[in-house]
């Protein structure tokens, strides 16, 4: 079956550091990639995609490559601020069923002033 | 912008009760999709929706029922409310090509006494 991967928070940044957040996948067929987020007291937003090997997609400064040599779909910022503050999903659509999701459990990012 | 319009921000409700949340969108999406975030487990797939009228289990729907009369329109349903349904509730909906992202709405924090 499908899943997804992703690190462990909390992650606890100062303002304008490098942010990688990883996630790996294991899935059947050719799956499409998102990342999401979720900022406190609300659902989640699409943050970016990446439908085929090699895709990258980005939003708002993050960055995420689809690898699927390595089944990776790493999320980078290279500068975070503040208001970057909340909790990120890697999910996947794959096989059959191309429109259900499978998500990691989530990463907490806080980025201190 | 595709909205996804959830009726209640919050609700409580006492144990026994039946309890309906409705989720509503805007884009004519075929695909409509009722889930359950618990802290330490993620998102949860409770039910989800493919048409009008039809709808299939996702991982955790027991306890649950769902309805789905027109296309815009998916209701999630608690039978008979306990208190381990207390949660934090996201409805989504997507179109039915490969790779397209699902929306969300806000989310209903149910509590139930």
């Amino acid at each position: 079956g499908n899943s997804v991967t992703q690190m462990e928070g909390p992650v606890t940044l100062s303002e304008e550091a490098f942010l990688t957040i990883n996630c790996t996948y294991t899935a059947t067929g050719y799956p499409s990639l998102f990342w999401y987020v979720q900022y406190p007291g609300e659902g989640l937003q699409l943050l970016l995609k990446a439908t085929k090997a090699d895709d990258k997609g980005s939003n708002k400064g993050f960055e995420a490559t689809y690898r699927k040599e390595t089944t990776s779909f790493h999320l980078e910022k290279g500068s975070v601020q503040v208001s970057d503050s909340a909790v990120y999903f890697c999910a996947l659509s794959s096989g059959g069923s191309n429109y259900k999701l499978t998500f990691g459990k989530g990463t907490l990012l806080t980025v201190n002033p | 912008d595709v909205k996804v319009t959830q009726s209640s921000r919050y609700l409580v409700k006492r144990t026994g009760e039946k309890v309906f949340l409705e989720c509503v969108q805007d884009m004519d999406h075929e695909n409509m999709f009722w889930y359950r975030q618990d802290p330490g487990l993620g998102l949860r797939l409770i039910y989800f929706s493919y048409d009008v009228k039809m709808k299939e289990k996702g991982d955790i729907p027991e306890g649950y029922s769902v309805s789905r009369e027109k296309k815009e329109r998916f209701s999630l349903i608690l039978e008979s409310a306990s208190t381990n349904q207390t949660s934090m509730y996201l409805c989504a909906s997507s179109g039915g090509v490969r790779g397209q992202p699902q929306h969300f709405g806000d989310g209903t924090r149910l509590s139930i006494l």
